[in-house]
């Protein structure tokens, strides 16, 4: 079956730190992959997504790219903010059975400090 | 904006009672879903519907069910509580016309449910 696996948190930077999230995948299928991201008492929102091998997703300055050989889709972020704290989930979505069906990582919480 | 709202947000009930969460949303998608949040477990999926007609028990459907009114609707029963569906509940929604094969989701602000 899918899975994915995320680094755990939490994460605790320092405001203006470069941030990395881990992410490896496994998928039976060709999946699309994404990035959610979670604040503080709201649902999760989609941050990124890439939909196939070498394609780069970004937004709001976080990128992650799509890594067939490695089965990766790390998140980074080249200077994180206080606003960035939050929780983010990878999530994968596989077309194969004829449902995308989309599989969440466990989440990483991160916070910024001042 | 078009939304997915939940209510209720915040729920406080005794083992043994019956519970609705409903969900509604406005984005006019076909698709919609309940998940369930757990620290540790990330968001599991306990049911999903493709059109009001179209029901499915995802990963996590034991003791609960679900009612997809209209396609705008779509609630989910607790029929008797336990302490161990202590969770953060999502609603969720996807578009199969805009969605193309990448099913993204968008989510409700949840309900937040204990069970005594």
């Amino acid at each position: 079956g899918n899975s994915v696996t995320q680094m755990e948190g939490p994460v605790t930077l320092s405001e203006e730190a470069f941030l990395t999230i881990n992410c490896t995948y496994t998928a039976t299928g060709y999946p699309s992959l994404f990035w959610y991201v979670q604040y503080p008492g709201e649902g999760l929102q989609l941050l990124l997504k890439a939909t196939k091998a070498d394609d780069k997703g970004s937004n709001k300055g976080f990128e992650a790219t799509y890594r067939k050989e490695t089965t990766s889709f790390h998140l980074e972020k080249g200077s994180v903010q206080v606003s960035d704290s939050a929780v983010y989930f990878c999530a994968l979505s596989d077309p194969s059975g004829g449902y995308q069906k989309v599989t969440f990582g466990t989440g990483t919480k991160l916070q910024v400090i001042p | 904006d078009a939304d997915v709202t939940q209510t209720p947000r915040n729920r406080i009930t005794k083992t043994g009672k019956r519970i609705m969460l409903e969900c509604s949303q406005t984005k006019g998608h076909d698709r919609m879903y309940w998940y369930r949040q757990d620290p540790g477990l990330g968001l599991r999926l306990i049911y999903y519907s493709f059109d009001v007609k179209d029901i499915n028990k995802g990963e996590i459907s034991d003791g609960y069910s679900v009612s997809r009114q209209a396609q705008a609707k779509f609630s989910l029963s607790l029929e008797s509580a336990i302490p161990n569906q202590t969770a953060l509940y999502f609603c969720a929604t996807s578009d199969r016309r805009t969605g193309g094969s990448y099913n993204e989701q968008f989510f409700g602000p949840g309900t937040r449910l204990t069970v005594l």
